[in-house]
């Protein structure tokens, strides 16, 4: 199994402002994942971190809104940018080989947008 | 359109009896589901999973049974205990690279 190490764990932010999220695997995974969950919802797929390469956008996401760094096999980044209260939320990191076995992921980044 | 859905957002369930957790989903191509578990203010935690060729896979107490030609599948926990309370989220791949679909989620309660 993979440990998955997210930073911040929470912070509270004002409307306009940007926040990047880190997340660091303590091992070489070939796919990692940025999650949300917004109150009382189910995790929803923002994109996925390319190593190398540009993210990978699920419908309803953007690179302006979320850009996403994967400078390497074991670090990413999301950042939140033009934050408004709408973007509050759980921000889960997640990494893993295949799926069957179960990716892991981070403890999450509770962001709150005042 | 949710291709995977948790019908009950919770289950209330005294300690040392059955737990049993459901899920539906509407892709026929998915390849393989897992159940997660998440504790408040905690990333979800992986349990356990079923390859889409399997009816049936079983780890200690949690057994996920996977009815095909109803496209359900079940999470049961024998014997629930207070620490299994959380809220458990079905999860299902295979369908787009290793991309996750998650359900809704249903807050699992085990009363002592």
């Amino acid at each position: 199994s993979a440990v998955i190490s997210q930073k911040p764990s929470r912070d509270i932010c004002q409307r306009g402002t940007s926040l990047t999220i880190q997340c660091q695997v303590d091992s070489q995974v070939t796919m990692m994942f940025w999650y949300r969950q917004q109150p009382g919802q189910s995790l929803t797929l923002i994109a996925t971190a390319n190593q190398g390469s540009e993210a990978t956008y699920e419908s309803g996401f953007v690179i302006d809104k979320f850009p996403i760094s994967r400078p390497n096999l074991t670090f990413s980044t999301l950042t939140v940018s033009n934050m408004s209260p709408e973007d509050s939320s759980i921000y889960l990191c997640s990494a893993g080989e295949t799926g069957a076995n179960g990716a892991f992921f981070g403890q999450g980044t509770r962001l709150t947008v005042v | 359109d949710q291709q995977v859905k948790q019908n009950s957002p919770s289950l209330s369930v005294q300690e040392g009896r059955i737990s049993i957790l459901n899920c539906d989903y509407t892709n026929s191509m998915f390849d393989y589901f897992l159940w997660y578990k998440k504790y408040p203010a905690e990333g979800p935690t992986f349990l356990i999973s079923i390859s889409s060729i399997k009816d049936k896979n079983e780890d200690g107490r949690f057994t996920v049974f996977l009815n095909k030609s109803a496209k359900h599948l079940s999470l049961h926990i024998v014997p629930s205990q207070p620490g299994d309370s959380a809220v458990y989220f079905c999860a299902a791949g295979g369908n787009a690279g290793n991309m996750l679909t998650f359900g809704g989620g249903t807050r699992l309660m085990v009363k002592p």
